[in-house]
């Protein structure tokens, strides 16, 4: 089965570029989609097939995907964006997520 | 207002069995891709099942056999049936909505929670 891979965790500085990776074999054929989640509440899509934006969600959230690595990155990062962030991709008839990055705002 | 309202968790024993219904407002189910997709406390997401628009229904390995997807149309709502339920099922549950089978999951309930202990 197909298995996508995060980092567990991505601290960032206020202000500065939080970049999230997303590691899959040939990932950069895929759809990507990414997710923001914050404690108790549902996942909320911020970037859907590998660098779009849903209305609602700032620039400062962007993506890109090529090779074995797709990228999730929050530029100019707020408190508001401290989360746990999820790509997810679908194969085979099956959706995947990946394992999960948590995103401190320092 | 697109929404989605789960409904049905609760506090079940293993080996037992419980309906979640998923009510729609806003779009139309059956011309969507809805899944269930799963958290166990202090995990990441799982995707549990899919009924595609048109009718295919697809299950995660952890899940096949025991769990069934469905849908009613005149209601607008989604079901998971979930039998022969284990301590490992416990988590939150969601339902999604995709517009297209590779789309992403656009839309999002707020979850009900699923117990299974003795």
């Amino acid at each position: 089965s197909y298995e996508l891979t995060q980092p567990l965790s991505v601290s960032v500085a206020l202000g500065q570029t939080a970049r999230i990776t997303c590691g899959g074999n040939n990932i950069g054929s895929k759809n990507v989609h990414w997710y923001q989640q914050k404690p108790g509440q549902a996942p909320v899509l911020v970037i859907y097939r590998d660098s779009n934006r849903p209305s609602g969600i700032p620039e400062r959230f962007s993506g890109s995907n090529s090779g074995n690595t797709a990228t999730l990155t929050i530029s100019r990062a707020q408190a508001g964006d401290e989360a746990d962030y999820y790509c997810q991709v679908w194969d085979s008839s099956s959706y995947v997520f990946g394992t999960g990055t948590k995103v401190t705002v320092l | 207002e697109v929404q989605l309202v789960e409904t049905g968790g609760g506090l079940i024993q293993p080996g037992g069995s419980l309906r979640l219904s998923c009510a729609a407002s806003g779009f139309t189910v059956s011309s969507n891709y809805m899944s269930w997709v799963r958290q166990a406390p202090g995990k990441g997401l799982e995707w549990v099942s899919v009924i595609y628009s048109g009718g295919s229904t697809y299950y995660a390995d952890s899940v096949k056999g025991r769990f069934t997807i469905s849908r009613d149309n005149s209601k607008n709502t989604l079901y998971l049936q979930m039998n022969s339920l284990r301590a490992e099922d416990t988590a939150v549950y969601y339902c999604a909505k995709a517009a297209t089978v590779m789309g992403a999951f656009d839309i999002w309930g707020q979850g009900t929670m699923v117990t299974v202990s003795s």
